[in-house]
């Protein structure tokens, strides 16, 4: 079975750009969980998405945002770039079609280098 | 309220010993613990998780202990391997708001 999957590996932008990542879930996995990992600070909740909706959102400005497509993947958008927007942005899924299963299941990881 | 609090910061161990991670919390709305496994350059990985009605659970040398009324928990890796150094996780959920609290991570080295 297919794990989650990132893309890209890696990204570079300059502050004040655009920055969009991309996530796809384990196969039958409808929810789609978005962490961010800066150095030193853990992992901080950033998103829940679940059949297209928004479900529950962290701590973060609103130029944080994403979306989730009919197929469950998901994307990030992260505007106006701030250099403290550097990290490794995580992406989670889990089969919330099972109600009484919390776990979630991580990909690898986008590391964002903002310049 | 909404913390958790993991300790300590780094941890060396000889080979073949045992590894102990703590964590805190104070939210009782917290109803489901997993602990992750993070090697460099990876993902989390879920290694072990447990709900409050239990007080142990353990799958091959991982074992999590719960202690509900001091609200703590804690991962034990016996006979500790070169393998399992990595930075270590606990979490806590909120119950129905699948929303994961983190702790602040554990190095774990393991001596040869």
């Amino acid at each position: 079975e297919a794990g989650v999957t990132q893309s890209p590996t890696h990204l570079i932008k300059t502050r004040g750009q655009q920055a969009t990542l991309r996530c796809s879930p384990i196969s039958g996995h409808t929810s789609v969980y978005w962490y961010q990992q800066a150095l030193g600070l853990g992992l901080q909740f950033l998103l829940w998405y679940d059949e297209g909706e928004e479900r529950n959102r962290g701590n973060f400005p609103p130029r944080f945002s994403g979306r989730q497509f009919p197929n469950y993947s998901s994307e990030l958008n992260v505007n106006a770039l701030e250099l403290e927007d550097s990290a490794l942005y995580l992406c989670a899924s889990s089969p919330l079609g099972q109600r009484s299963s919390y776990e979630q299941y991580f990909g690898p990881g986008t590391r964002l280098t903002v310049t | 309220q909404q913390q958790v609090k993991q300790s300590p910061q780094s941890l060396i161990v000889q080979k073949g010993g045992i590894s102990i991670i703590n964590c805190a919390y104070e939210n009782t709305a917290f109803d489901y613990f997993p602990w992750y496994q993070q090697f460099p350059g990876k993902g989390p990985a879920l290694l072990i998780a447990i709900r409050p009605d239990v007080s142990e659970k353990k799958e091959g040398r991982f074992t999590i202990s719960f202690n509900k009324s001091a609200k703590q928990f804690s991962l034990h890796i016996m006979d500790s391997q070169p393998g399992d150094s990595a930075t270590y996780f606990c979490a806590a959920v909120v119950s129905g708001t699948y929303k994961y609290i983190f702790g602040t991570g554990t190095r774990l080295k393991v001596l040869a």
